[in-house]
């Protein structure tokens, strides 16, 4: 079956220390985005990437960092200088960046700092 | 730029009652809509979304919206629900930002109980 997978499924993570949220998937898909989801806050993007080996900043770039060596991934490393870590993440992808496109979501990883 | 106000935090309604959760947006142009269900501890998938043509959109699960462009509204309607209709419902809202890129705008959520 063709998807989104993410994992961990829950991550937890002491503070100052880095880590890294996976986000696979195997839709041949050219964009993908990385949202944060707070409760009561809707979902809020952090990063996207329109094609391999580029991406852009999103509304709450600052304390995260990406990549996109690959079609099929986009990781993305939440760092110790982001200074409110916990919430909900979650990858999504599209066939293209076109505005009529559905986004298709992973399950999220919920990343808890200690 | 864009915001998308979703009414209502929360919504609490007896099976088999009619619902109806409201979404109204900040620009009439050229905007694409969507509405996105969350059921707990998982992704968002889309329920239905509206990209010209028929103002009534029906879309999965029963559900069905609305576009009125003067009252820059989209507001989602279920004639009877379900217990498992219980889940968390987001409107989105894509914009042209200019250079070629769309922004899509999500709403801050409507959780849907559904009381027995």
């Amino acid at each position: 079956d063709g998807g989104i997978t993410q994992s961990p499924k829950y991550l937890f993570r002491k503070e100052g220390q880095n880590v890294t949220l996976s986000c696979e998937q195997n839709l041949n898909h050219d964009a993908m985005y990385w949202y944060r989801q707070d409760p009561g806050q809707g979902l809020r993007l952090i990063y996207y990437s329109q094609i391999v080996n580029d991406f852009q900043k999103g509304d709450i770039a600052e304390g995260y960092s990406v990549s996109r060596e690959k079609k099929e991934s986009f990781p993305l490393t939440v760092t110790s200088a982001q200074k409110n870590p916990t919430a909900f993440y979650l990858c999504a992808s599209t066939p293209d960046s076109l505005s009529t496109d559905t986004q298709y979501f992973g399950p999220g990883t919920r990343l808890t700092v200690l | 730029a864009q915001s998308v106000t979703q009414l209502d935090s929360q919504v609490p309604v007896f099976e088999e009652a009619p619902v109806e959760l409201r979404c109204n947006y900040s620009s009439s142009v050229s905007v694409y809509l969507f509405w996105y269900v969350q059921y707990p501890n998982q992704g968002l998938q889309l329920l239905l979304k509206y990209l010209s043509g028929s103002t009534l959109v029906k879309g999965i699960n029963g559900f069905e919206a609305e576009f009125n462009k003067s009252q820059t509204s989209f507001h989602l309607r279920k004639p009877s629900v379900h217990i498992s209709d219980t889940a968390e419902y987001f409107c989105a809202v894509t914009t042209y930002s200019g250079a070629g890129s769309y922004q899509l705008t999500f709403g801050k959520g409507t959780k849907l109980s559904v009381i027995p």
